[in-house]
């Protein structure tokens, strides 16, 4: 069964530091990846995902992420952290064997509230 | 473009209540899905739809059932509301054959059972 895991819940940086958001996933084929972020009383925004090709993903706001498939991992980053950063960043995954026209489910992990001070 | 629309956006049921929670996307996706957000468990899928005229268990459905009326349309119903299921609710939708397009989310239902 696929699987998303955000080892922390609570991620404070200052602002203009480099931050990281950590997820590692666990599929049976290879993985799609995504990244979205919900900011208070709203829905969920797409960032950025991977498919294939290059580790290192860029997407929407400053944002990019890093595919590596021996640690099972792909962490959110952003060299230089804003305080209108902070909101609630999850990461999902969609495996990839799955029968064609079923879509296939998407699983989240359980979130990491990223909090930048000034 | 309104993308994907949920109604009601808040809503209090007693115990033993039904509703049905609504959901409308104007992408011409394949693909939809019901999540709940709940505090420390992000988002669990309930149902999802990966086609018109198909359903799916996701990682919690009992308590609810659903429908997809069309290819627009996917509803969630509670048929007697517990407590257990007070929470906000997500509907989003996806390109779906195309398993590597991101979904789209809606604002939300919050949703309090008393």
């Amino acid at each position: 069964a696929q699987s998303v895991a955000q080892p922390e819940d609570q991620v404070n940086v200052a602002e203009g530091n480099p931050l990281t958001v950590k997820c590692t996933y666990s599929v049976s084929g290879n993985p799609y990846l995504f990244w979205y972020v919900q900011y208070p009383n709203r829905g969920l925004q797409f960032l950025l995902k991977y498919i294939t090709g290059d580790n290192l993903v860029k997407g929407s706001y400053g944002f990019e992420a890093e595919f590596n498939k021996s640690q099972t991992s792909f962490h959110l980053k952003k060299p230089s952290a804003l305080v209108s950063d902070s909101a609630l960043y999850f990461c999902a995954v969609r495996d990839s064997r799955v029968i064609y026209n079923q879509g296939g489910k998407l699983i989240f992990g359980q979130g990491t509230e990223l909090s930048v001070k000034p | 473009n309104a993308g994907v629309t949920q109604t009601p956006k808040f809503q209090v049921l007693k115990t033993g209540q039904s509703m049905t929670l609504q959901c409308a996307q104007d992408m011409n996706h394949n693909s939809m899905y019901w999540y709940r957000q709940d505090p420390g468990m992000g988002l669990r899928l309930i149902y999802y739809s990966a086609s018109e005229g198909t359903t799916d268990k996701g990682e919690v459905p009992n308590g609810y059932n659903v429908s997809r009326l069309n290819k627009r349309e996917f509803s969630l119903r509670l048929e007697s509301a517990a407590p257990s299921q007070t929470s906000v609710y997500f509907c989003a939708s996806s390109e779906g054959q195309d398993r590597y397009t991101e979904a789209f989310f809606g604002q939300g239902t919050r949703l309090t059972v008393v």
